[in-house]
């Protein structure tokens, strides 16, 4: 089935450790985005990328970075995690425009539940 | 600043209907979404307006107010699987989903 995958699905991590969150589409799309799910609040950006090559900073980049090496992979790296990166992690992808609705709908991967003690 | 507005709960029962508000600010528009996400999972794509009025689908409409920055959606015919939260996000002049915290929506028999 066509979509985003995410690994890992959970993590526990210790803080100051290191953590790569891996994404990937196979539905050739464009942009790319990662987002924190937080209880009480809306979906935050955290970054993004509209094309394989390029980046940039959303809402909340402070403490994490992501690379964009191809089309298909979207990785969101913590370098050193801090208990506030505690979160639910999405990733998602769009095209530039869905033929049906017009519109840039974003299709969401499952989701990284990861807790930093 | 951007501000989203939806009610964080709200309790419908089977087969009735049910109208889930969302007022925004935004520093310009370019279209509203929403999504559902039951729990634990993604959210997932339900509607999308970009003109004043309302868009139909099934059981689900969404409606558009540009001038009152204000919308809703409207669920008919309330099954038990449509328990989820609902997601309001409007697109901003730099065509960034801007998204509310979500009305939780819980379906009674």
């Amino acid at each position: 089935t066509a979509g985003i995958t995410q690994a890992p699905t959970s993590q526990i991590l210790a803080a100051g450790r290191s953590m790569t969150l891996r994404c990937t589409q196979d539905m050739r799309h464009n942009a790319m985005y990662w987002y924190r799910q937080d209880l009480g609040l809306g979906l935050r950006l955290i970054h993004y990328s509209n094309t394989a090559g390029t980046t940039g900073k959303g809402e909340v980049p402070d403490g994490y970075s992501v690379s964009r090496a191809n089309t298909d992979d979207f990785p969101l790296t913590l370098a050193s995690a801090v208990p506030s990166q505690t979160s639910v992690y999405f990733c998602a992808s769009s095209d530039s425009w869905d033929s049906g609705t017009g519109a840039n709908v974003l299709t969401f991967g499952a989701g990284s539940r990861l807790t930093v003690l | 600043g951007q501000n989203i507005d939806q009610p964080t709960e709200m309790t419908a029962t089977e087969g009735a209907i049910v109208q889930i508000n969302c007022t925004y600010q935004t520093s310009g528009f370019n279209g509203l979404f929403w999504y559902q996400q039951h729990a634990g999972e993604a959210p997932t794509f339900l509607s999308y307006n970009v003109l004043d009025g309302l868009e139909e689908k099934g059981r689900f409409s969404s409606f558009l107010s540009r001038s009152k920055g204000y919308s809703y959606l409207l669920l008919k015919e309330l099954q038990m699987k449509d328990s989820a939260s609902y997601l309001c996000a409007p697109i901003d002049s730099n065509y960034q989903l801007i998204w509310g915290a979500g009305t939780k929506l819980i379906i009674k028999p």
